[in-house]
């Protein structure tokens, strides 16, 4: 099946440092996305990537489509406590049908 | 503009009832998904809606499970029989078209809790 498996499972950093977390899949995906969930909403898109090598930033968020299709890593730079949530990686189902698989998520949490 | 709503916002309800989740899509989108997230997990497909097509209803755990979308807008998921390990937050999506380039938008979710 297409797993995504994202690691590592939480982190707690300190306001200030950079963050990394990263997805891989034993399925070439031809769309990575990145997903921010806080407590109690859905989930939010914050980067998509379409091709392989990409890198896309969206403020302090940096994104990599890795060069087999087989993974991407997502960073944040000098995190804030509003980054706290769970991040998803996310891939569009590769057998034609519509839907998204979800990795299980990073919960990531700052202190301030 | 609005977003994707859904309600209730929580349900907990007694093993064995029915329960009915509903979906207000962003006006315009002709794609509505529903996804569960069981506690800690990633989001799990279960039925996808594109316009007046069939639905795609191949990550419908079983036959308990069903959805409706009236007149290309609102969206009812409904779980009969409900069995404790149904319980999760139930998130739906809508996005302008099918394709994966279309962004897809979500609601704050359903927390159902059978008992």
């Amino acid at each position: 099946g297409q797993q995504l498996n994202q690691s590592p499972q939480s982190m707690f950093i300190q306001e200030g440092e950079d963050v990394s977390m990263n997805c891989t899949s034993s399925s070439i995906f031809n769309t990575w996305l990145w997903y921010k969930q806080e407590p109690g909403e859905g989930p939010v898109l914050l980067i998509a990537l379409y091709k392989a090598g990409e890198l896309t930033s969206n403020g302090r968020l940096t994104a990599q489509f890795g060069i087999t299709r087989k993974d991407s890593f997502l960073n944040i730079s000098a995190s804030i406590p509003s980054d706290v949530g769970i991040y998803f990686c996310a891939g569009p189902d590769q057998t034609g049908a519509n839907n998204l698989f979800f990795g299980t998520g990073t919960r990531l949490t700052v202190i301030p | 503009g609005a977003g994707v709503s859904q309600s209730p916002s929580n349900k907990v309800t007694e093993k064995g009832k029915d329960v009915e989740l509903r979906c207000d899509p962003i006006s315009g989108h002709t794609a509505l998904y529903w996804y569960r997230q069981s506690l800690g997990q990633g989001l799990e497909f279960l039925i996808y809606f594109q316009g007046n097509s069939a639905p795609d209803k191949s990550g419908l755990p079983s036959d308990r499970f069903s959805a409706e979308r009236t007149g290309g807008s609102v969206s009812t998921l409904t779980i009969q029989r409900t069995q404790q390990e149904d319980s999760a937050v139930y998130l739906c999506a809508s996005s302008l078209g099918g394709q994966p380039s279309n962004t897809q938008y979500f609601g704050p979710g359903t927390r159902l809790t059978v008992l």
